[in-house]
């Protein structure tokens, strides 16, 4: 199975800060039709998840601009600008170009 | 809108069987796969599998193969999840989600205590 490693486990950002998560595969997320399954999800306390990003960098409905994705391959990067009170919770990346659907362990964001 | 809305929390002993429901709004049933995520007290998030709700065809990831069974009730735009046998270690809360890429849209989660 594919093994995503997030980093930090955890993350103290003040408010207006900036934060960046990092997510590794163990092998290459591109597909065999050049796409890459990648995505970004952030769950908040007592919530079900919500997609962030999809397919390394395009921002899901509704979405702030302040989120952001990048990479390639296997190295994948969140960054979340001018952080505000309701980004705190924990992020998770998400691949699904192999199966099974694997998750990463998941980045606690918190308030400094 | 676009909802799933999933049944409510449950109480149940060990050996005993559970069916948690996810209901499916705002869109055409057919056109999205739904897929099962658990996620135990605590802890991550973990992919159980995906039911094809055009053809009913279910595929779970290894770890629950056996007592799990994907199901849907289509003409209600329903998935289901029922698990048999119930042991400790299935306390959890459980997650529908829809997709076509990503998960896009996910039901509130269904918690399942297991305890005798």
């Amino acid at each position: 199975d594919v093994v995503l490693t997030q980093t930090p486990v955890s993350l103290l950002i003040s408010l207006g800060g900036q934060a960046s998560i990092s997510c590794r595969s163990s092998q290459s997320l591109v597909h065999s039709n050049g796409n890459t399954y990648l995505h970004w999800y952030l769950q908040k306390p007592g919530q079900s998840p919500q997609l962030l990003i999809y397919q390394v960098s395009n921002r899901f409905s509704g979405i702030p601009d302040r989120f952001s994705g990048s990479g390639s391959g296997t190295d994948f990067t969140l960054k979340i600008s001018r952080v505000e009170p309701e980004d705190l919770g924990v992020y998770y990346c998400l691949q699904r170009t192999h199966n099974p659907n694997t998750f990463g362990a998941g980045t606690k964001l918190e308030l400094k | 809108q676009i909802q799933l809305v999933q049944s409510g929390p449950e109480l149940k002993k060990p050996g005993e069987s559970v069916k948690i429901s996810c209901k499916a709004s705002g869109y055409t049933f057919t056109d999205y796969a739904m897929h099962w995520v658990k996620q135990a007290p605590g802890k991550g998030l973990k992919w159980m599998g995906w039911i094809n709700t055009y053809t009913g065809k279910p595929t779970y990831a290894d770890d629950f193969k056996g007592r799990f069974v994907f199901s849907l009730e289509a003409s209600a735009s329903t998935a289901n999840l029922q698990i048999s046998n119930l042991k400790n270690e299935d306390t959890a809360t459980y997650f529908c989600a829809r997709s076509k890429l990503a998960f896009d849209y996910w039901g509130q989660g269904v918690m399942v205590t297991v305890s005798s």
